[in-house]
Protein backbone atom coordinates (compact mmCIF):
# COMPACT_ATOMS: atom_id res chain seq x y z
CA UNK A 1 0.00 0.00 0.00
CA UNK A 2 2.98 2.13 -0.39
CA UNK A 3 2.04 5.59 -1.59
CA UNK A 4 4.80 6.88 -3.72
CA UNK A 5 7.63 4.54 -4.40
CA UNK A 6 10.92 4.58 -6.11
CA UNK A 7 13.39 2.65 -8.02
CA UNK A 8 15.92 2.12 -7.33
CA UNK A 9 16.38 2.77 -3.47
CA UNK A 10 20.23 2.93 -4.52
CA UNK A 11 22.77 3.92 -7.64
CA UNK A 12 26.24 3.46 -7.64
CA UNK A 13 27.96 4.33 -10.93
CA UNK A 14 30.56 5.66 -12.99
CA UNK A 15 31.18 9.33 -14.59
CA UNK A 16 30.21 9.81 -18.02
CA UNK A 17 27.38 6.49 -17.46
CA UNK A 18 23.39 7.17 -18.27
CA UNK A 19 21.09 6.09 -15.61
CA UNK A 20 16.77 6.30 -14.77
CA UNK A 21 15.07 6.61 -11.53
CA UNK A 22 11.28 5.84 -11.57
CA UNK A 23 8.56 7.14 -9.69
CA UNK A 24 4.90 6.12 -8.71
CA UNK A 25 2.00 6.94 -6.72
CA UNK A 26 -1.14 5.32 -6.14
CA UNK A 27 -3.14 8.51 -4.56
CA UNK A 28 -4.61 10.02 -7.23
CA UNK A 29 -2.77 13.14 -7.53
CA UNK A 30 -2.58 15.18 -10.50
CA UNK A 31 1.23 16.37 -9.67
CA UNK A 32 4.59 15.21 -9.18
CA UNK A 33 7.77 16.41 -8.52
CA UNK A 34 10.97 15.93 -8.43
CA UNK A 35 14.01 17.35 -6.15
CA UNK A 36 17.41 16.66 -5.60
CA UNK A 37 18.72 17.08 -2.06
CA UNK A 38 22.86 17.70 -1.45
CA UNK A 39 24.76 16.61 1.45
CA UNK A 40 23.99 19.36 3.59
CA UNK A 41 20.06 18.47 2.97
CA UNK A 42 19.48 21.15 1.41
CA UNK A 43 16.14 20.34 -0.68
CA UNK A 44 15.57 22.00 -4.16
CA UNK A 45 13.00 21.65 -6.91
CA UNK A 46 13.92 20.19 -10.09
CA UNK A 47 10.77 19.51 -12.47
CA UNK A 48 7.07 19.17 -12.15
CA UNK A 49 4.85 17.54 -14.30
CA UNK A 50 0.78 18.12 -13.74
CA UNK A 51 -1.23 15.43 -15.69
CA UNK A 52 1.85 14.65 -18.08
CA UNK A 53 2.33 18.62 -18.43
CA UNK A 54 5.73 19.96 -17.25
CA UNK A 55 4.69 22.83 -14.93
CA UNK A 56 7.67 23.39 -12.97
CA UNK A 57 11.23 23.34 -14.56
CA UNK A 58 13.94 24.78 -12.80
CA UNK A 59 17.48 25.96 -13.36
CA UNK A 60 18.97 22.29 -14.28
CA UNK A 61 21.60 21.16 -16.54
CA UNK A 62 19.79 19.53 -19.90
CA UNK A 63 21.64 15.96 -18.85
CA UNK A 64 18.33 15.87 -16.71
CA UNK A 65 14.94 14.91 -18.29
CA UNK A 66 11.99 13.96 -16.90
CA UNK A 67 9.44 12.12 -18.36
CA UNK A 68 5.39 10.99 -17.38
CA UNK A 69 4.01 8.64 -19.29
CA UNK A 70 0.75 9.24 -17.15
CA UNK A 71 -0.27 11.04 -14.28
CA UNK A 72 0.77 8.11 -11.80
CA UNK A 73 4.35 7.68 -13.21
CA UNK A 74 7.55 10.48 -13.54
CA UNK A 75 10.76 9.30 -14.53
CA UNK A 76 14.00 11.04 -14.40
CA UNK A 77 16.76 10.21 -16.66
CA UNK A 78 20.08 11.14 -16.52
CA UNK A 79 22.79 11.78 -19.29
CA UNK A 80 26.56 12.23 -18.57
CA UNK A 81 26.59 11.28 -14.94
CA UNK A 82 29.48 14.12 -13.33
CA UNK A 83 30.68 13.78 -9.64
CA UNK A 84 28.40 16.96 -8.60
CA UNK A 85 25.00 14.85 -9.32
CA UNK A 86 25.60 12.78 -6.50
CA UNK A 87 22.79 13.01 -4.34
CA UNK A 88 19.48 12.24 -2.83
CA UNK A 89 16.33 12.64 -5.41
CA UNK A 90 13.03 12.74 -3.86
CA UNK A 91 9.74 12.75 -6.05
CA UNK A 92 6.49 13.74 -4.68
CA UNK A 93 2.99 14.35 -5.31
CA UNK A 94 -0.12 16.20 -4.37
CA UNK A 95 -2.59 17.49 -6.30
CA UNK A 96 -2.32 20.92 -7.34
CA UNK A 97 -5.43 22.91 -8.91
CA UNK A 98 -7.98 24.56 -7.98
CA UNK A 99 -5.20 25.70 -5.20
CA UNK A 100 -2.10 24.91 -4.39
CA UNK A 101 -2.66 24.12 -0.83
CA UNK A 102 -2.32 20.84 -0.95
CA UNK A 103 0.87 18.74 0.99
CA UNK A 104 3.05 16.67 -0.55
CA UNK A 105 3.75 13.30 -0.54
CA UNK A 106 7.38 12.51 -1.05
CA UNK A 107 8.65 9.14 -1.72
CA UNK A 108 11.76 6.84 0.68
CA UNK A 109 14.58 8.64 -2.01
CA UNK A 110 17.28 7.63 -4.06
CA UNK A 111 20.72 8.03 -3.04
CA UNK A 112 22.68 8.37 -6.68
CA UNK A 113 26.34 7.92 -6.11
CA UNK A 114 28.72 8.75 -8.96
CA UNK A 115 32.31 7.42 -8.86
CA UNK B 1 11.09 35.84 -5.43
CA UNK B 2 9.80 34.07 -2.75
CA UNK B 3 12.00 32.70 0.07
CA UNK B 4 11.82 31.01 3.85
CA UNK B 5 14.47 30.89 6.15
CA UNK B 6 14.97 28.83 8.77
CA UNK B 7 17.93 30.77 11.39
CA UNK B 8 18.95 27.96 13.40
CA UNK B 9 20.76 24.84 12.09
CA UNK B 10 20.06 22.99 15.18
CA UNK B 11 18.17 23.49 17.63
CA UNK B 12 18.81 21.11 21.17
CA UNK B 13 15.97 20.86 24.14
CA UNK B 14 15.81 18.51 26.43
CA UNK B 15 13.04 15.88 26.62
CA UNK B 16 9.75 17.42 28.13
CA UNK B 17 10.59 20.54 27.49
CA UNK B 18 8.57 23.03 25.08
CA UNK B 19 10.93 23.27 21.60
CA UNK B 20 10.38 25.87 19.06
CA UNK B 21 11.74 25.67 15.20
CA UNK B 22 11.88 28.97 13.66
CA UNK B 23 10.36 29.62 10.23
CA UNK B 24 10.00 33.42 8.43
CA UNK B 25 9.15 33.51 5.22
CA UNK B 26 8.90 36.73 2.34
CA UNK B 27 6.46 36.31 -0.77
CA UNK B 28 4.84 39.06 -2.44
CA UNK B 29 1.20 37.22 -2.19
CA UNK B 30 -0.68 35.68 0.36
CA UNK B 31 1.96 32.47 1.20
CA UNK B 32 0.70 28.83 1.92
CA UNK B 33 3.22 27.81 4.36
CA UNK B 34 4.12 23.89 5.10
CA UNK B 35 6.29 21.92 7.57
CA UNK B 36 7.65 18.68 6.79
CA UNK B 37 9.59 16.27 8.88
CA UNK B 38 12.50 13.91 7.61
CA UNK B 39 13.81 10.89 9.48
CA UNK B 40 17.04 9.99 8.70
CA UNK B 41 17.12 8.08 5.41
CA UNK B 42 13.84 8.38 5.04
CA UNK B 43 11.18 10.69 2.63
CA UNK B 44 10.08 14.25 4.10
CA UNK B 45 6.55 13.70 6.06
CA UNK B 46 3.88 16.20 5.89
CA UNK B 47 2.88 17.75 9.47
CA UNK B 48 1.15 20.92 8.73
CA UNK B 49 -0.11 24.10 6.80
CA UNK B 50 -1.15 27.43 7.06
CA UNK B 51 -3.34 28.37 3.90
CA UNK B 52 -6.19 30.72 5.90
CA UNK B 53 -8.30 31.52 8.84
CA UNK B 54 -6.91 30.76 12.58
CA UNK B 55 -3.55 31.67 12.67
CA UNK B 56 -2.70 28.47 15.47
CA UNK B 57 -2.56 25.24 13.79
CA UNK B 58 -3.05 22.08 14.52
CA UNK B 59 -0.84 19.03 13.12
CA UNK B 60 0.24 15.30 13.51
CA UNK B 61 2.18 14.37 16.54
CA UNK B 62 1.40 17.09 18.57
CA UNK B 63 2.87 19.82 17.07
CA UNK B 64 1.49 22.81 16.04
CA UNK B 65 2.92 26.48 14.27
CA UNK B 66 1.73 30.14 14.64
CA UNK B 67 1.67 32.12 11.34
CA UNK B 68 1.87 35.51 12.32
CA UNK B 69 2.19 38.05 9.44
CA UNK B 70 3.18 41.53 10.58
CA UNK B 71 6.47 39.39 11.45
CA UNK B 72 6.09 37.01 8.53
CA UNK B 73 6.54 34.27 10.36
CA UNK B 74 5.97 30.99 11.02
CA UNK B 75 7.49 28.66 13.92
CA UNK B 76 6.93 25.29 14.70
CA UNK B 77 6.06 24.35 18.21
CA UNK B 78 5.27 21.43 20.32
CA UNK B 79 4.30 21.68 24.42
CA UNK B 80 6.35 18.76 25.49
CA UNK B 81 9.58 17.61 23.35
CA UNK B 82 10.04 13.24 23.02
CA UNK B 83 13.39 12.01 21.91
CA UNK B 84 11.67 10.59 19.37
CA UNK B 85 10.77 13.97 17.39
CA UNK B 86 14.53 14.13 17.08
CA UNK B 87 14.86 14.88 13.49
CA UNK B 88 15.43 17.12 10.25
CA UNK B 89 12.32 19.72 10.00
CA UNK B 90 11.48 21.65 7.16
CA UNK B 91 9.45 24.78 6.77
CA UNK B 92 8.16 25.31 2.93
CA UNK B 93 5.97 28.02 1.29
CA UNK B 94 4.46 27.94 -2.51
CA UNK B 95 3.51 31.27 -4.17
CA UNK B 96 2.32 31.83 -7.76
CA UNK B 97 5.57 32.87 -9.96
CA UNK B 98 5.33 32.29 -13.75
CA UNK B 99 2.68 30.51 -13.84
CA UNK B 100 3.34 27.80 -11.77
CA UNK B 101 3.15 27.38 -7.99
CA UNK B 102 6.74 26.79 -6.81
CA UNK B 103 7.70 25.04 -3.82
CA UNK B 104 10.54 27.12 -1.87
CA UNK B 105 11.88 24.56 0.98
CA UNK B 106 14.12 26.12 3.88
CA UNK B 107 17.54 24.46 4.12
CA UNK B 108 16.38 22.84 7.52
CA UNK B 109 16.63 22.97 11.30
CA UNK B 110 17.58 19.84 12.64
CA UNK B 111 15.81 18.89 16.27
CA UNK B 112 17.65 17.01 18.82
CA UNK B 113 16.03 16.32 21.98
CA UNK B 114 17.92 15.06 24.93
CA UNK B 115 16.71 12.31 27.20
Amino acid sequence: DTAVSQTPKYLVTQMGNDKSIKCEQNLGHDTMYWYKQDSKKFLKIMFSYNNKELIINETVPNRFSPKSPDKAHLNLHINSLELGDSAVYFCASSHLFPTPAYEQYFGPGTRLTVT
Amino acid sequence: AQSVAQPEDQVNVAEGNPLTVKCTYSVSGNPYLFWYVQYPNRGLQFLLKYITGDNLVKGSYGFEAEFNKSQTSFHLKKPSALVSDSALYFCAVRELSGGSYIPTFGRGTSLIVHP
